[in-house]
């Protein structure tokens, strides 16, 4: 029954690895988020998809790479993790682009060591 | 660049009290305002939104915003919080575009 649903929920890695959080939505929305919140609580988008197509692509590192292999579904991967990736990444999405009201899933909290 | 400013990092009050979360945005265009919850350990719950149209909105658990033009504010409120009501809040807003831009968040942390 969960709307917006992300795995795994933690995530403990050493530096150097590449990692791979998975989100779906069973809302039937067109546009998928993914964000990140620092330690500071601080909140701040980083990339957007709107039925499969990248329309948001904020200062992020290359490292970083979203895959949408359908509009239910938003993935991110992460190449050659570093200390500062440490963060909880949230996955959200809204029924259309365009309407910035987003429903989210409960976090995956990574851990670079 | 549009931004949201949460002055307060913590706000520490009384079970049973008032209390008022600050949320000040920036934008010199129309703006859609929303107010979010993250329980611990949680992720974020909408709480209340303007999109449009009356400029005080509430939500279910009591809460209530109201979207201030002129002073370029929508501060939260509740006239008698619980200790359930211990949280992080915070205040996004978004122009005609896909993607919010958040405040720092306010802790609100309720004493019984």
């Amino acid at each position: 029954d969960t709307a917006v649903s992300q795995t795994p929920k933690y995530l403990v890695t050493q530096m150097g690895n590449d990692k791979s959080i998975k989100c779906e939505q069973n809302l039937g929305h067109d546009t998928m988020y993914w964000y990140k919140q620092d330690s500071k609580k601080f909140l701040k988008i980083m990339f957007s998809y709107n039925n499969k197509e990248l329309i948001i692509n904020e200062t992020v590192p290359n490292r970083f790479s979203p895959k949408s292999p359908d509009k239910a579904h938003l993935n991110l991967h992460i190449n050659s993790l570093e200390l500062g990736d440490s963060a909880v990444y949230f996955c959200a999405s809204s029924p259309r682009a365009g309407l910035a009201e987003a429903f989210f899933g409960q976090g995956t909290r990574l851990t670079v060591v | 660049a549009q931004s949201v400013t949460q002055l307060d990092s913590q706000v520490p009050v009384f079970e049973e009290a008032p209390v008022e979360l600050r949320c000040n945005y920036s934008s010199s265009v129309s703006v859609y305002l929303f107010w979010y919850v993250q329980y611990p350990n949680q992720g974020l719950q909408l709480l209340l939104k303007y999109l449009s149209g009356s400029t005080l909105v509430e939500s279910i658990n009591g809460f209530e915003a109201e979207f201030n033009k002129s002073q370029t504010s929508f501060h939260l409120r509740k006239p008698s919080v619980h200790i359930s009501d211990t949280a992080e809040y915070f205040c996004a807003a978004a122009r005609s575009s896909y993607k919010l831009i958040f405040g720092s968040g306010t802790r609100l942390l309720v004493r019984p």
